[in-house]
């Protein structure tokens, strides 16, 4: 079945080093690939997406990159603030007909000032 | 803030019960989907309403049911609830049925005893 998955758990980063986030997917019939920032007490927010068709995609601060070959999504933080702390959420999102999102578990980003 | 809110933010209920959730999605959000959080774990996909219909539905079972008003404003009914039904119910909305990034409410914790 359908799945995404995250490689770990939680990451701890010195503030103002990059920070990298890794998700595994299974699903090669995404269309999009999706990264959610949830802070404690919050819904999820959305961050950036990525189409399948793309291999790279860049925000402010953030850069998306996707490798179809190894089903492989990453989340790119420069610079990273205390602000950042939280869980992300890859998410793959099938349309057919309707935005079904698939959310991986999450990973904890702790940021060390 | 989203602009998305829902009511109440927290509530205790009794295995067999019945409960209504309530979702005012974003000014102008046409798309409402609703996700249960449980503790530690990514937001699972209920359905998705779209113009009064349901337009989409993950894997829970029909004592999960839904409404949209035509306000696009939305309700999540579940019937003879269960103790694992204890979670965070999140309620998303989006601009258009076909939009990828979705504006989540800060959820309804529900717990049942």
């Amino acid at each position: 079945g359908e799945s995404v998955g995250l490689h770990l758990p939680t990451l701890s980063v010195q503030e103002g080093d990059n920070s990298i986030i890794n998700c595994a997917y299974s699903n090669s019939a995404s269309d999009y690939f999706i990264w959610y920032k949830q802070e404690s007490g919050k819904g999820p927010q959305f961050i950036i997406d990525i189409r399948s068709n793309m291999d790279k995609r860049q925000g402010q601060r953030v850069t998306v990159l996707l490798n179809k070959t190894v089903k492989h999504l990453s989340l790119q933080i420069a610079a990273t603030q205390p602000g950042d702390s939280a869980v992300y959420f890859c998410a793959e999102n099938s349309s057919g007909g309707y935005q079904k999102v698939t959310f991986g578990t999450g990973t904890k980003l702790q940021v060390i000032p | 803030e989203t602009g998305v809110t829902q009511s109440p933010t927290h509530l205790i209920k009794t295995r067999g019960q019945q409960v209504t959730l309530r979702c005012s999605s974003q000014s102008g959000h046409n798309t409402v989907s609703w996700y249960q959080q449980a503790l530690g774990q990514g937001p699972q996909f209920i359905f998705q309403y779209y113009r009064e219909e349901e337009n989409g539905r993950g894997n829970f079972p029909p004592r999960f049911s839904g409404l949209q008003f035509p306000n696009y404003s939305s309700e999540l009914n579940v019937n003879a609830l269960e103790l694992d039904d204890s979670a965070l119910y999140l309620c998303a909305s989006s601009l258009r049925v076909t939009s990828t990034e979705a504006f989540f409410g800060q959820g309804t914790r529900l717990t049942v005893v």
